[in-house]
């Protein structure tokens, strides 16, 4: 139980356009779905906490019009990468936490990478 | 300073060995402490889940928090091949009704068969 899909798990795209990557939770409703960045050999870095039927909280320095968050339903998030260069190039990663958990954990999914050419 | 401190690594040991991971924190808020393994270009997967000070074991893991000195420590028993990973300190604490998770850096585990 508990499985976090995310879809493409690699894309590439042309600078200037802009990429869509879905977030699911297939057994689960999530209430609130988080998205991370990760640089290689790097950590995780927060970018921003989507909750459904909401706008996304976004971290700081992270431009909330270029990484387009939308939580439609209580299993699909989406990170959409507006006007993508190559400095966007990284892994993106979702984690979704179940609805009516009495704690904190969250389930993450196995990741898209993005390049930018 | 960073919230989270963790030795980047690498750590090579041989097939077998004891491992110890550590990481250290300067936020006494943090409430949930978390141990994640995530292979190369793939999603972290959560190995241990703590709340409270003291010792946590899953089989050849063991999770060790102590608040007093704000460090937590992961210790892997009869490392095998197939532990070669990143492994990633994880901790939380609420924000505006939130848990947001603050990861360390990572430590890269390589284990010689």
């Amino acid at each position: 139980g508990a499985v976090v899909s995310q879809h493409p798990s690699w894309v590439i795209c042309k600078s200037g356009t802009s990429v869509k990557i879905e977030c699911r939770s297939l057994d689960f409703q999530a209430t609130t779905m988080f998205w991370y960045r990760q640089f290689p050999k790097q950590s995780l870095m927060l970018m921003a906490t989507s909750n459904e039927g909401s706008k996304a909280t976004y971290e700081q320095g992270v431009e909330k019009d270029k990484f387009l968050i939308n939580h439609a339903s209580l299993t699909l998030s989406t990170l959409t990468v507006t006007s993508a260069h190559p400095e966007d190039s990284s892994f993106y990663i979702c984690s979704a936490r179940p609805q009516g958990e009495a704690y904190n954990e969250q389930f993450f999914g196995p990741g898209t990478r993005l390049t930018v050419l | 300073q960073k919230e989270v401190e963790q030795d980047p690594g690498p750590l090579s040991v041989p097939e077998g060995a004891i491992v110890s991971l550590n990481c250290t924190y300067s936020n006494s808020a943090f409430q949930y402490f978390m141990w994640y393994r995530q292979y190369s270009r793939k999603g972290p997967e959560l190995l241990m889940y703590t709340y409270s000070s003291g010792n946590k074991e899953d089989g050849r893991f063991t999770a060790q928090v102590d608040k007093s000195s704000k460090y937590i420590s992961l210790f892997i028993r009869d490392s095998q091949p197939s532990d070669s990973a990143t492994y990633l300190c994880a901790m939380s604490r609420s924000t505006s009704g939130t848990y947001k998770y603050i990861f360390g850096t990572g430590t890269r585990l390589k284990v010689l068969a």
